[in-house]
């Protein structure tokens, strides 16, 4: 079956530090990959997701780009804030949208 | 509603109890999906419906825990004769069309069972 591996945390980081959470995933054919994030006291919420290979997707200063060869889809920020401290999963999906998670990374920026 | 609703959003539980948990998706939402996440972890996928069909129930745990969406909105997630293990976040998850493999889902913000 298809799994997840995201880097383990958590990761804390200083305001305006660069961000980057490792996944890689294993899944028969090519799967959608997501990025979901969790705030404080809030649901899931998605982030930003790529459909195909070389994909990049982009939200709110994050980027992940769909790497086939080497089967990540990593997570980036030039420049993390505060509000940015949440935990972050990524993702796959099947055809119909079935969704396995990471077990995801917990973000805490100070200022 | 705006949202995925879930009631209740805390649920507490004596070992052996049966419990009911809503999830009310977004209007006109095709398919369902309910996700159990201990505390830690991430998701894992429970089933899914499309409609009032449930076409994937791989991941409920056991026989104990069964779902319905018999009206094809409305989803409940039932666990029978809970025991200590059950104890987890229960999320529901709604999206608008099962056909494309990046359709969006969109979370409730959980239901958090504790079984003593």
């Amino acid at each position: 079956g298809n799994s997840v591996t995201q880097m383990e945390g958590p990761v804390t980081l200083s305001e305006e530090a660069f961000l980057t959470i490792n996944c890689t995933y294993t899944a028969t054919g090519y799967p959608s990959l997501f990025w979901y994030v969790q705030y404080p006291g809030e649901g899931l919420q998605l982030l930003l997701k790529a459909t195909k290979a070389d994909d990049k997707g982009s939200n709110k200063g994050f980027e992940a780009t769909y790497r086939k060869e080497t089967t990540s889809f990593h997570l980036e920020k030039g420049s993390v804030q505060v509000s940015d401290s949440a935990v972050y999963f990524c993702a796959g999906g099947t055809s119909y949208g079935k969704l396995t998670f990471g077990q995801g990374t917990i973000l805490t920026v100070h200022p | 509603g705006a949202g995925v609703s879930q009631s209740p959003r805390y649920k507490v539980a004596k070992r052996g109890q049966d419990v009911a948990l809503r999830c009310d998706p977004i209007s006109g939402h095709v398919s369902l999906f309910w996700y159990q996440q201990a505390l830690g972890q991430g998701p894992e996928f429970l089933t899914y419906f499309q409609n009032e069909a449930q076409l994937d129930k791989s991941g409920l745990p056991s026989d104990r825990f069964f779902a319905e969406r018999p009206e094809g909105s409305v989803s409940t997630l039932k666990i029978q004769r809970t025991q200590q293990e059950d104890s987890a976040v229960y999320l529901c998850a709604s999206s608008f069309s099962f056909r494309e493999g990046g359709n969006i889902q969109y979370f409730g913000a959980g239901t958090r069972l504790s079984v003593l």
